[in-house]
């Protein structure tokens, strides 16, 4: 399996724009959780899923935020508009069972 | 309030002591208590699970053991070696809920 897909990579935008971040879990897995990475705060949960159902959003920092998760093999986290004090990395995780997650590489957002 | 801590942000050791790694928790009740490794620019990958019933739990050279009654898990890698420097995060499953919380890390560096 190829582990946790995440695109893009790198992401560098301007203040005011929409951003999508895409993540394809690891097939057979039926959670997906997105977290942001930063140093000041470490790693959060920003949302998670279970079987494609969002269970637990209470990580969402405002309503900037949202994800999508519209079959077992694709989820999105979109921020519109987007602030620079949203730059961070963007990791995707799934998982089944739902403890031993599985990170993907990341998305590195910057926020000019 | 609820905290996750790991005491040291960075440890630095010789090549084949033994590193300690402590995450200390507080208004928790985990029922699960996960390390994980991470390597700049990727995302945190696994390494062990411990429960609330277990005390110790060990993998090749590593070696956790929990203590609820303290509120601290303990994280050794015996014969340390180089290849082993890399950041070390304790994530914690709080109650029944299924999403972790994550400490902050500790940044580990083995010498030659």
């Amino acid at each position: 399996d190829a582990g946790v897909i995440q695109s893009p990579r790198h992401e560098v935008t301007e203040m005011g724009q929409e951003v999508t971040l895409r993540c394809k879990p690891i097939s057979g897995h039926d959670y997906l959780f997105w977290y942001r990475q930063t140093m000041m705060r470490g790693l959060e949960l920003l949302i998670y899923f279970n079987n494609n159902v969002p269970i637990d959003d209470s990580g969402m920092p405002e309503d900037r935020f949202s994800a999508k998760m519209p079959n077992a093999s694709f989820s999105t986290l979109k921020i519109q508009p987007s602030e620079p004090r949203d730059s961070a990395v963007y990791f995707c995780a799934s998982s089944s069972p739902i403890y031993e997650q599985y990170f993907g590489p990341g998305t590195r957002l910057t926020v000019t | 309030s609820q905290k996750i801590e790991q005491n040291s942000e960075a440890l630095n050791i010789q090549e084949g002591k033994t590193a300690t790694l402590t995450c200390n928790y507080t208004n928790y009740s985990p029922a699960y208590l996960q390390w994980y490794r991470q390597d700049p620019g990727r995302g945190p990958v696994f390494l062990l699970l411990i429960r609330e019933n277990e005390k110790e739990k060990r993998k090749e050279r590593l070696k956790v053991t929990f203590d609820t009654t303290l509120k601290q898990s303990l994280f050794h890698i015996t014969a340390s070696q180089p290849a082993d420097s890399a950041t070390y995060l304790c994530a914690l499953v709080p109650g029944s809920q299924g999403n972790l919380i994550f400490g902050k890390g500790t940044k580990l560096s083995v010498k030659p």
